[in-house]
């Protein structure tokens, strides 16, 4: 079946514009996850959106960074104002219904890479 | 100081060797530890998961968890080099969400 999918692979922006990423998760999957990829970072959580629940935005770096997500489906972050140290990939994830860790297990999409001049 | 420490490497290997990659962390709440595997340009993909001290092995593939330490490892037998990849230690977050909090990952490049 099909996977989790991000769009646009690569983006290529200047400083001080804002980009919208996307991500759709893998169907029936009701948590979504980003994080940020780095270079020597590694993978920093952003955000996490389970149900209806309200999002968990404890990983967001600053208020430039917002996400939605609609329908419980496809979500959509959003970065303002973009900075230099904004440049990373962004990886989306989703995971079943599931509050235990491994029936939980998160399926990452391929990344958006953003690179801002 | 990071909750999870991983050396990025690079690691070079030739083909058939045995690879030992190697997280620590500081939080003694992780009580599950995975490891992903995530290729060029590819998003990460599970690998491994343990939850209690000791060894699990898949194929060719052990991961070890010493909690008395705070120290993981993954080892790979006979590597091939289609394990050529970046490997990525995380733990979930105790309390809602799973949230993960990975190492910076080890890129490894198994040689012919």
């Amino acid at each position: 079946g099909a996977g989790v999918s991000q769009s646009p692979s690569n983006k290529v922006t200047e400083k001080g514009k804002d980009v919208e990423l996307r991500c759709d998760p893998i169907s029936g999957h009701t948590a979504l996850y980003w994080y940020r990829q780095s270079l020597g970072q590694g993978l920093e959580f952003l955000i996490y959106f389970q149900g209806n629940s309200a999002p968990d935005k404890s990983g967001l770096p600053s208020d430039r960074f917002s996400a939605e997500r609609t329908g419980g489906s496809v979500s959509t972050l959003t970065i303002q104002r973009t900075q230099q140290e904004d440049s990373a990939v962004y990886l989306c994830a989703s995971s079943p219904l599931s509050r235990g860790v491994i029936s939980g297990t998160q399926y990452f999409g391929p990344g958006t890479r953003l690179l801002v001049l | 100081q990071k909750e999870v420490e991983q050396d990025p490497g690079p690691l070079s290997v030739p083909e058939g060797a045995i690879v030992s990659l190697n997280c620590t962390y500081s939080n003694s709440a992780f009580q599950y530890f995975m490891w992903y595997r995530q290729y060029s340009r590819k998003g990460p993909e599970l690998l491994m998961y343990t939850y209690s001290s000791g060894n699990k092995e898949d194929g060719r593939f052990t991961a070890q968890v010493d909690k008395s330490s705070k120290y993981i490892s993954l080892f790979i037998r006979d590597s091939q080099p289609s394990d050529s990849a970046t490997y990525l230690c995380a733990m979930p977050q105790r309390g809602g969400g799973n949230k993960l909090t990975f190492g910076t990952g080890t890129q490894l490049k198994v040689e012919l």
